[in-house]
């Protein structure tokens, strides 16, 4: 079955960059894209933007747009969300999710503290 | 881009049924919106109902229905039951060369 398991979770100062991995398994890598998905504290979901596996195309949503960088390693069939300037607005459970029905990974939280 | 609105909190009583629905402020929800249903528990990734209007993962309960209606998606619990309650977000996909996706705010539902 398709599984999406994610990288654990990080504490980073604020600043920095944070990178998430998202190893999925159960299908062939390339068919499909990967979407990134922000969660701040009690609030709703947020779509971030999503990476095509077969080509590394990327499309981000604009609020993220020059701070999300989307990545894959088809190799090791693997995604990857990494965001930079990092604020404490940006403390939250980002999810990937494969499209074509929407499989989720678990989550990792980020939390940016100094 | 689009504003997607669910209603913030709904009540349905046990074995009852309830209608949530996801509107689009650029006009009707479509097929092409391919809506999505998610449903989330405290402490739970998101787990996915409905895709593309009206299909159902092989996990999704029976009592699950997905829709369109009066230019809405629609996301109809017949027969509710405890393990229901939850925070409901719908997802509509813009059309075209974008193909930016956007919650709702999602709609806590109570089984009481």
């Amino acid at each position: 079955q398709v599984q999406l398991v994610q990288s654990g979770a990080e504490v980073k100062n604020p600043g920095a960059s944070v990178k998430v991995s998202c190893k999925t398994s159960g299908y062939t890598f390339s068919g499909y894209y990967i979407h990134w998905v922000q969660q701040a504290p009690g609030q709703g979901l947020e779509w971030m933007g999503w990476i095509s596996l077969n080509s590394g195309d990327t499309k981000s949503a604009q609020k993220f747009q020059g701070r999300v960088t989307m990545t894959r390693d088809t190799s090791i069939s693997t995604a990857y969300m990494e965001l930079s300037r990092l604020t404490s607005d940006d403390t939250a459970v980002y999810y990937c999710a494969r499209d074509h029905g929407w499989h989720w990974g678990q989550g990792t939280l980020v939390t940016v503290s100094s | 881009q689009a504003v997607v609105t669910q209603e913030p909190s709904l009540t349905v009583s046990p074995g009852g049924t309830v209608t949530l629905t996801c509107g689009s402020s650029t006009g009707a929800v479509t097929n092409g919106h391919y809506p999505y249903w998610f449903q989330q528990k405290p402490g739970q990734a998101p787990r996915t109902l409905i895709y593309d209007t009206n299909n159902k993962h092989s996990w999704t309960p029976a009592r699950f229905s997905g829709s369109l209606l009066g230019g809405k998606a629609g996301l109809t619990l017949s027969g509710a039951q405890p393990e229901d309650e939850a925070d409901y977000y719908c997802m509509l996909s813009s059309s075209g060369d974008d193909w930016v996706w956007v919650f709702g705010g999602g709609t806590k539902l109570t089984v009481l």
